[in-house]
């Protein structure tokens, strides 16, 4: 059973409107939320993360949001570019294994120009 | 160069075939992994390597095997291949310090591996 949710295996935007991504998560020992982007023929690269002390973290046109009792997150991008369209897994760990990140399946985002 | 580069980017190969996916990298990580990706499923760990003396299973490790040759070198082997094993390989790399400061893993750019 998958610990990390994205149900949205795809989402298409219309640019300048707002990307919202949506994950969910089942292990309530996560403590640390990660994002990634990945174009096609490249590896992920990490975009944002969140500790779970907190409930927002703002980098740019990029934000993330944790609600910790609805075991949900979401990251908001705030315009939309065509350059944003990637996929993008959600991730999640715990404090006893910092380094085995969980991903979840990944949301294939198209910006339309 | 990369800071993370893996060898074949592409690759078909047999059933039954034995077969090496190679990692390296020069970011001076100590920490180095080796996820498969496949559609609907994102990315599952294999196996992963905290130093040179170190070696960990992860959720989906049976027909797969790991050496860590170098602090900057961590191979995966598929002893013998089977069509299951077609996917997307990545290598990744952490430094232990680098959690709580936003970096977590860096990743090579992939292998296509299909097994034929």
């Amino acid at each position: 059973d998958q610990q990390v949710k994205q149900n949205s295996p795809s989402l298409s935007v219309q640019e300048g409107r707002i990307s919202i991504l949506n994950c969910d998560y089942t292990n309530s020992m996560f403590d640390y939320f990660l994002w990634y982007k990945k174009y096609p023929a490249e590896g992920p690269t990490f975009l944002i993360s969140i500790s779970s002390i907190k409930d927002k973290n703002e980098d740019g046109r990029f934000t993330v949001f944790l609600n910790k009792s609805a075991k949900h997150l979401s990251l908001h991008i705030v315009p939309s570019q065509p350059g944003d369209s990637a996929v993008y897994f959600c991730a999640a760990s715990d404090r006893t294994s910092y380094d085995k990140v969980i991903f979840g399946p990944g949301t294939s985002l198209s910006v339309i120009p | 160069d990369a800071d993370v580069t893996q060898t074949p980017r592409n690759r078909i190969t047999k059933t039954g075939k034995r077969i090496m996916l190679e990692c390296s990298q020069t970011k001076g990580h100590d920490r180095m992994y080796w996820y498969r990706q496949d559609p609907g499923l994102g990315l599952r760990l294999i196996y992963y390597s905290f130093d040179v003396k170190d070696i960990n299973k992860g959720e989906i490790s049976d027909g797969y095997s790991v050496s860590r040759q170098a602090q900057a070198k961590f191979s995966l082997s598929l002893e013998s291949a089977i069509p299951n094993q077609t996917a997307l390989y990545f290598c990744a790399t952490s430094d232990a310090g680098s959690w709580g400061s936003n970096y977590g893993y860096t990743f090579g750019s992939g292998t296509r591996l299909t097994v034929v």
